[in-house]
């Protein structure tokens, strides 16, 4: 098993660009999720799905938007990239809902927007 | 406003010692605690968590202690290892709203021989 994979694991990216960072699990898990990390601020969820077909907003969601593409599969874009969003995205899934609510996170994708 | 805080930004421990580190939480209806640990590089994995109907839980050389009261959790590690240095999150998740775990700002914990 993989786990969670992400790609690309680095990006840089020019204002205004926009780029879709991709998140696949082979586990199953009926929930995904997409965090930001920052310095001095740790993760930060942008959006997460609870069920295929599903998504809703985290703390953090303005500049993004996702798509749940399959149980397998979610995407995470930035249309206008700003360099407000140069950060460490992880991608997460879960077996939720349950109570355990371990989450099972991918390696990482480092962006830089300059 | 941080709901998650983890005052202490990095502890240095020697081998073999006990770790403690630190986690206050806001929030009230915070019902479910975790602890991740997170190498350099690498994504965050599952340590150990606690219900808030319990005030222990205890894993190997892992155990979480939650004061509700206090709203105050640690995490102890013993004996301290070298292959334990490494970033800790703490994270909290409530009752209403499952799916979303807020986590605090970290301790990098390094553990010398």
């Amino acid at each position: 098993n993989a786990g969670v994979t992400q790609t690309p694991k680095f990006q840089v990216l020019k204002t205004g660009q926009s780029m879709t960072l991709q998140c696949a699990q082979d586990m199953n898990h009926n929930s995904m999720y997409w965090y930001r990390q920052d310095p001095g601020m740790g993760l930060r969820l942008i959006y997460y799905s609870a069920s295929e077909g599903t998504t809703d907003k985290g703390e953090v969601p303005n500049g993004y938007n996702v798509s749940r593409l399959n149980k397998r599969e979610f995407s995470l874009r930035l249309e206008s990239a700003a360099p407000s969003q140069t950060s460490v995205y992880f991608c997460a899934s879960s077996e939720a809902p349950t109570r355990s609510h371990e989450q099972y996170f991918g390696p990482g994708t480092r962006l830089t927007v300059t | 406003d941080q709901q998650v805080k983890q005052n202490s930004p990095s502890l240095s421990v020697q081998e073999g010692r006990i770790s403690i580190l630190n986690c206050d939480y806001t929030n009230s209806m915070f019902d479910y605690f975790l602890w991740y640990k997170k190498y350099p590089a690498e994504g965050p994995t599952f340590l150990i968590s606690i219900s808030s109907i319990k005030d222990k839980n205890e894993d190997g050389r892992f155990t979480v202690f939650l004061n509700k009261s206090a709203k105050h959790l640690s995490l102890h590690i013993v004996p301290s290892q070298p292959g334990d240095s490494a970033v800790y999150f703490c994270a909290a998740s409530a009752y209403y709203n499952t799916d979303k775990l807020i986590f605090g700002t970290g301790t990098r914990l390094q553990v010398f021989p």
